[in-house]
């Protein structure tokens, strides 16, 4: 079964840092280009994050540049979000999710996780 | 920033159409998709290059894309059609999520 599992949420005071991480299994997670999207509480879907399959390039929200680092480690099929200076603005349910195709061309997310709960309080 | 404005809500009885409708400059140049959420749950890609069906998808849900628009059509709808609907597309490494539709099945 193709899964996502995130992993590492809590809660977390103001300037503190967090990091996330997500379980891929049932696909070959080295060919997929991975996201993080987050969605606050009644809100929303929110674009976070992006890296290609190899780990070569990444791409991130303009609310979260210099702050929020994403990473894979294709040996342990995981992908992970490093969050530092976290602010109440971050609070959101952080889902990570399989860009379709192996190209990066479609931008579409075909598969998506269970969400992680991030609370900066 | 590239900005995405879709309803906040649409009504529909069942066995009606309901037409969801995306809008952003220039639209119908990029490949647009859809998601399903339902409360509790995660998003369901429903529509991606602006009108194929993954697998499992019933043909219900169609969708199209032109000018400054991008459109879902979910014919003959049903109560489990009943959900929030995103749209969603990508330009320079940015990708955007419309503001969502609440779709109410009456």
């Amino acid at each position: 079964e193709v899964q996502l599992v995130e992993s590492g949420g809590g809660l977390v005071q103001p300037g503190g840092s967090l990091r996330l991480s997500c379980a891929a299994s049932g696909f070959t997670f080295s060919r997929y280009w991975m996201h993080w999207v987050r969605q606050a509480p009644g809100t929303g879907l929110v674009w976070v994050s992006r890296i290609k399959s190899d780990g070569s390039s990444t791409s991130n929200a303009d609310s979260v540049k210099g702050r929020f680092t994403i990473s894979r480690d294709n040996a342990k099929n995981t992908l992970y979000l490093q969050m530092n200076s976290l602010r109440a603005e971050d609070t959101a349910l952080y889902y990570c999710a399989r860009e379709a195709g192996s190209s990066g061309v479609l931008g579409a997310f075909d598969i998506w996780g269970q969400g992680t709960m991030v609370t900066v309080s | 920033s590239y900005d995405l404005t879709q309803p906040p809500s649409v009504s529909v009885s069942p066995g009606q159409t309901a037409s969801i409708t995306c809008s952003g400059d220039k639209l119908g140049d990029k490949y647009a998709c859809w998601y399903q959420q339902k409360p509790g749950q995660s998003p369901v890609l429903v529509i991606y290059q602006d009108n194929k069906r993954p697998s499992g998808i019933p043909e219900r849900f169609s969708g199209s894309n032109s000018g400054n628009t991008t459109t879902l059509t979910i014919s003959g709808t049903q109560a489990m059609d009943e959900a929030d609907y995103y749209c969603q597309a990508w330009d320079s490494s940015t990708y955007v999520f419309g503001t969502g539709t609440k779709v109410t099945v009456l």
